[in-house]
C-alpha cells in the first residue's frame, strides 16, 4: 500500500497566523488533490495539481506540487476560524493504479 | 442538486448481524467507491466500481461486499459485522475512474455513515 504521510497531524493556531501543511511520499504521483473535511460532512475538493513544480492559489491558500511529484504543500496565509477542518491530500499513483489518501491534518483556528 | 446520499447516517449494531449501507448518486458518474475513515489512518478504500457490474477490491476489502446493479447505486454490505469494523464510512463518486482515464477527477463524497459494532 502506497502511503501519503501528512504533517503535522494536528495544528492549533490563532486567527491571523500563517501555516503550512505537508504531504509526503516515497512514490511518484501523476497528480495530487487537496480536500477539506468539516465535522459531520464528507471531504470537499479544494484543488488538483498535475505538473511537477506547479503552484496554485485559491484566495489565501497556496498549493504546491513538488518538482519530483513525490510531495505537496498547502500554505494558508492569515488563517481564519472558517479554515478549521481536516485537510487531506490524495494522490493518483499510476504505477500502482491507485488513488491514495493521506493521513490527514486537523487544523483548529481560534478567534 | 448534485449529490451523493448515504443511509443510514448513524447505526449501532451487534456482532454478526448483517447490515447494508446504501449509497446513491445523481450525477451519472461511472466511478463509485467506499472508504472507511479511522483516526490517524486517513481514508482507506474498501471497494470501488468502474461501471455497472464491475467492482474490485481496494486496500481493506476483508469483511465487506458490494454490488453495482445500477449506475446510481453502490451499496456496502457487511455480512457478519465485527467490532473492528466500527468506523466512519464514506461513499464517493466521480467522472470516470483514475484507472481508466489516468486522470484524477474530483471525488464527490456522501455525508458519511458512522457505524458502531458492539
Amino acid at each position: 500500500t502506497q502511503l501519503l504521510e501528512q504533517s503535522p497531524q494536528f495544528l492549533s493556531i490563532q486567527e491571523g497566523e500563517n501555516l503550512t501543511v505537508y504531504c509526503n511520499s516515497s512514490s511518484v504521483f501523476s497528480s495530487l488533490q487537496w480536500y477539506r473535511q468539516e465535522p459531520g460532512e464528507g471531504p470537499v475538493l479544494l484543488v488538483t495539481v498535475v505538473t511537477g513544480g506547479e503552484v496554485k492559489k485559491l484566495k489565501r491558500l497556496t498549493f504546491q506540487f513538488g518538482d519530483a511529484r513525490k510531495d505537496s504543500s498547502l500554505h494558508i496565509t492569515a488563517a481564519q476560524p472558517g479554515d478549521t477542518g481536516l485537510y487531506l491530500c490524495a494522490g493518483l499513483n499510476t504505477g500502482f493504479q491507485k488513488l491514495v489518501f493521506g493521513t490527514g491534518t486537523r487544523l483548529l483556528v481560534s478567534p | 442538486e448534485a449529490q451523493v446520499t448515504q443511509n443510514p447516517r448513524y447505526l449501532i449494531t451487534v456482532t454478526g448481524k448483517k447490515l447494508t449501507v446504501t449509497c446513491s448518486q445523481n450525477m451519472n458518474h461511472e466511478y463509485m467507491s467506499w472508504y472507511r475513515q479511522d483516526p490517524g489512518l486517513g481514508l482507506r478504500q474498501i471497494y470501488y466500481s468502474m461501471n455497472v457490474e464491475v467492482t474490485d477490491k481496494g486496500d481493506v476489502p476483508e469483511g465487506y461486499k458490494v454490488s453495482r446493479k445500477e449506475k446510481r447505486n453502490f451499496p456496502l454490505i457487511l455480512e457478519s459485522p465485527s467490532p473492528n469494523q466500527t468506523s466512519l464510512y464514506f461513499c464517493a463518486s466521480s467522472l470516470l475512474g483514475p484507472l481508466r482515464s489516468g486522470r484524477l477527477y474530483e471525488q464527490f463524497f456522501g455525508p458519511g455513515t458512522r457505524l458502531t459494532v458492539l
